[in-house]
């Protein structure tokens, strides 16, 4: 079955100060790693799909990175707007299914 | 990416009674769909996924009797939650894929079951 354990739970920072979210997962066969963001009362927005170890993506402050065992989501100079929740997800096998995190959730105050 | 666009975005039950929800791909013909459950605190969880013009495929534990699923077009499917009770309440989300294996999430529905 597979699995994915997102850390820390809640994170917060100031603006301007980086930090990682941490993706741990086990998974049989991966098709691709996703990252979405989910803002409250809110379906989770599309950030990045990994496909491979050493892929590496980026989108504004967002970078993610990816190995054979977990997945960061690098934060750089995080704006009180980057507030929201991370959620992570693993695909594996032969369908289109997506095992979801219990997400990290950010805070960035001013 | 995807369109998705959900209907309602809330509601409100009485206990016993049924609730239709509409998940439509705007831009997009979806042969698939998906239909997920998010409780407070929690991460969702795949309720079924939806295939145009066949039955649902049910994830282990979730009654299919008690969560209808059609998917009748290509751009719209709908989950019916029958006698709904107080434990039913959450926010339920749709998606579709596109490219790939990217999949694009509909803005959800909550419903609260009195």
């Amino acid at each position: 079955e597979d699995q994915v354990t997102q850390s820390p739970e809640a994170l917060r920072l100031q603006e301007g100060e980086s930090s990682s979210l941490n993706c741990s997962y086990t998974v049989s066969g991966l098709r691709g790693l996703f990252w979405y963001r989910q803002d409250p009362g809110k379906g989770p927005e599309f950030l990045f799909t990994l496909y491979s170890a050493g892929e590496e993506k980026e989108k504004e402050r967002l970078k993610a990175t990816l190995t054979k065992k977990e997945s960061f989501l690098h934060i750089t100079a995080p704006k009180p707007e980057d507030s929201a929740t991370y959620l992570c997800a693993v695909q594996g096998g032969s369908n289109y299914k997506l095992t979801f995190g219990k997400g990290t959730l950010l805070t960035v105050n001013p | 990416g995807a369109v998705v666009s959900q209907h309602p975005s809330w509601v409100i039950c009485k206990s016993g009674t049924s609730v239709k929800i509409e998940c439509r791909s705007l831009d997009f013909q979806a042969t698939t769909m998906f239909w997920y459950r998010q409780f407070p605190k929690q991460s969702l969880m795949l309720m079924a996924t939806s295939n145009e013009g066949s039955k649902a495929t049910y994830e282990q534990g979730v009654e299919k009797d008690k969560f209808l699923i059609n998917h009748a077009s290509l751009t719209l499917s709908t989950l019916t939650v029958t006698s709904a009770h107080p434990e039913d309440s959450s926010f339920y989300i749709c998606s579709t894929g596109q490219r790939d294996n990217e999949q694009f999430f509909g803005p959800g529905t909550r419903l609260t079951v009195l």
